[in-house]
C-alpha cells in the first residue's frame, strides 16, 4: 500500500489566488481527516469525513475554507481566495473503521505558502 | 488548560542517553497515539494504546488509564531520533478526531 498520498507536496501562490489541495487515503479506509500545522498553533483539526461524509467542519477556519469527497479515494481541500495567514503546512490522514482498531495513517503533507 | 499536556517542551540529550517524554491528559479517551515529526517531514505513527505497554525496537510507550498519564520512553538514544514528538488522544465514544500534545522536540547530540 501506498500510503496516504497528498498533492501538491509544496505549493507556493499569491494572495487571492485558489489553492486547492488533494489526498488518496488508503483504501479501505472510512474516515478522511484534514489538519493544518502551524507554528504558532500546532496541529489544528480542519474537518473530517466519515464514509464520505462531512461528520464535524468545526474546525474550518472561515467560508475561504471548503472540502469536499466526492468518492472514498480522493479528498480536495480549496482555499479561495487564499491569504498570507493560510501558510502552513496541510497533512491529510485516513483511518480503519470503528471496530477495526483505529490506527491512523498520515500523508506526507503539502506546505503552502501564500505571498 | 490544555487537555493534553506534554512534558519537556524541548529535551537535548547526548547519544546513548536513556530518553523519558510525558503526556497527560484530562479528557476520556479511547486510544492515544504517539507520532513522531522529522524536520521538514511527515508525520509518522509510533503507537497507538489504550493499556500496558508496547514496544517497537528501542521505543517503548506505556499508559495509565486510571491517571491519565503515558510516557515514551526511548532507549541508547541516537542523533537519528531527533525529531517532534507528539502526543494525541482519541476520544471517547463515537468520535473520531485526534486532539494533539503540542509536542516535545527532542535533539540527541553524536
Amino acid at each position: 500500500d501506498a500510503g496516504v498520498i497528498q498533492s501538491p507536496r509544496h505549493e507556493v501562490t499569491e494572495m487571492g489566488q485558489e489553492v486547492t489541495l488533494r489526498c488518496k487515503p488508503i483504501s479501505g479506509h472510512n474516515s478522511l481527516f484534514w489538519y493544518r500545522q502551524t507554528m504558532m498553533r500546532g496541529l489544528e483539526l480542519l474537518i473530517y469525513f466519515n464514509n464520505n461524509v462531512p461528520i464535524d467542519d468545526s474546525g474550518m477556519p472561515e467560508d475561504r475554507f471548503s472540502a469536499k469527497m466526492p468518492n472514498a479515494s480522493f479528498s480536495t481541500l480549496k482555499i479561495q481566495p487564499s491569504e498570507p495567514r493560510d501558510s502552513a503546512v496541510y497533512f491529510c490522514a485516513s483511518s480503519r473503521p470503528l471496530g477495526g482498531g483505529v490506527g491512523y495513517t498520515f500523508g506526507s503533507g503539502t506546505r503552502l505558502t501564500v505571498v | 488548560k490544555n487537555e493534553v499536556e506534554q512534558s519537556p517542551q524541548n529535551l537535548t540529550a547526548q547519544e546513548g542517553e536513556f530518553i523519558t517524554i510525558n503526556c497527560s491528559y484530562s479528557v476520556g479517551i479511547s486510544a492515544l497515539h504517539w507520532l513522531q515529526q522529522h524536520p521538514g517531514g511527515g508525520i509518522v505513527s509510533l503507537f497507538m494504546l489504550s493499556s500496558g505497554k508496547k514496544k517497537h525496537g528501542r521505543l517503548i510507550a506505556t499508559i495509565n488509564i486510571q491517571e491519565k498519564h503515558s510516557s515514551l520512553h526511548i532507549t541508547a538514544s541516537h542523533p537519528r531520533d531527533s525529531a517532534v514528538y507528539i502526543c494525541a488522544v482519541l476520544r471517547g465514544g463515537s468520535a473520531r478526531q485526534l486532539t494533539f500534545g503540542s509536542g516535545t522536540q527532542l535533539t540527541v547530540l553524536p
